[in-house]
């Protein structure tokens, strides 16, 4: 069964950097994930795509800032310098089989 | 710049069908899949469905049951049937380009199931 794990929450301070993962079922580690930031209040907007080989493509206007990774089964999102603005959740989402899946999401928080 | 809006009643009686449309504007319903997804307040996303340009569908396993999703390329909007609903289909629903890289979004919105 296709499944992705996320850890609840993270935090990190302002200016510094923060890695968050993304962890896909046994079996599934050629999957591609897609990563998605829900800032409050707002409705959820694209990052990128993550492949698992570690290349990526981010959506228009995301600042280089944000970068994507992948080791094995786990599938990263790091965002460097954060801001006040990078605060929300994130969540990651994948496919297969005709299905889609999304994670439970990480809430960040910037300190 | 693709722009994705949702439109409907904000308010559904419990065992009624809630119907949701998706205007699509700055590029054409063709060639691409077309996705729902819903999100109780203060929870997380679901996948609801997809559609591509020419008709064909998959939906999730939990609501295959009860969903619709149907496309009109002449008009360059898709829309969202679920049927039955009870109080657990109350959330925000989005549309959304793609069922790979969901790459545009709607903003969004609510749908309350109530009496």
């Amino acid at each position: 069964q296709l499944v992705l794990t996320q850890s609840p929450s993270a935090s990190a301070s302002l200016g510094a950097s923060v890695k968050l993962t993304c962890t896909l079922s046994s079996g599934h580690s050629r999957y591609a994930i897609a990563w998605h930031q829900q800032q409050p209040e707002k409705g959820p907007r694209y990052l990128m795509r993550v492949n698992s080989d570690g290349s990526h493509s981010k959506g228009d206007g995301i600042p280089d800032r944000f970068s994507g990774s992948s080791s094995g089964t786990e599938r990263h999102l790091t965002i460097s310098r954060l801001q006040s603005e990078d605060e929300g959740d994130y969540y990651c989402q994948t496919w297969g089989s005709g299905i889609v899946v999304f994670g439970g999401g990480t809430k960040l928080t910037v300190l | 710049q693709v722009q994705l809006q949702e439109s409907g009643p904000g308010l559904v009686r419990p065992s009624e069908t809630l119907s949701l449309t998706c205007s699509v504007s700055g590029g054409s319903i063709h060639s691409y899949s077309w996705s729902w997804i819903r999100q109780p307040p203060g929870e997380g996303l679901e996948w609801i469905g997809y559609v591509y340009s020419t008709g064909i569908t998959n939906y999730s396993p939990s609501l295959q049951s009860r969903v619709t999703i149907s496309v009109d390329t002449s008009k360059n909007q898709f829309s969202l049937t679920l049927r039955s609903v009870t109080a657990a289909d109350t959330a925000f629903y989005y549309c959304a380009r793609g069922d790979q890289n969901m790459e545009f979004w709607g903003q969004g919105t609510l749908v309350a199931v109530s009496s």
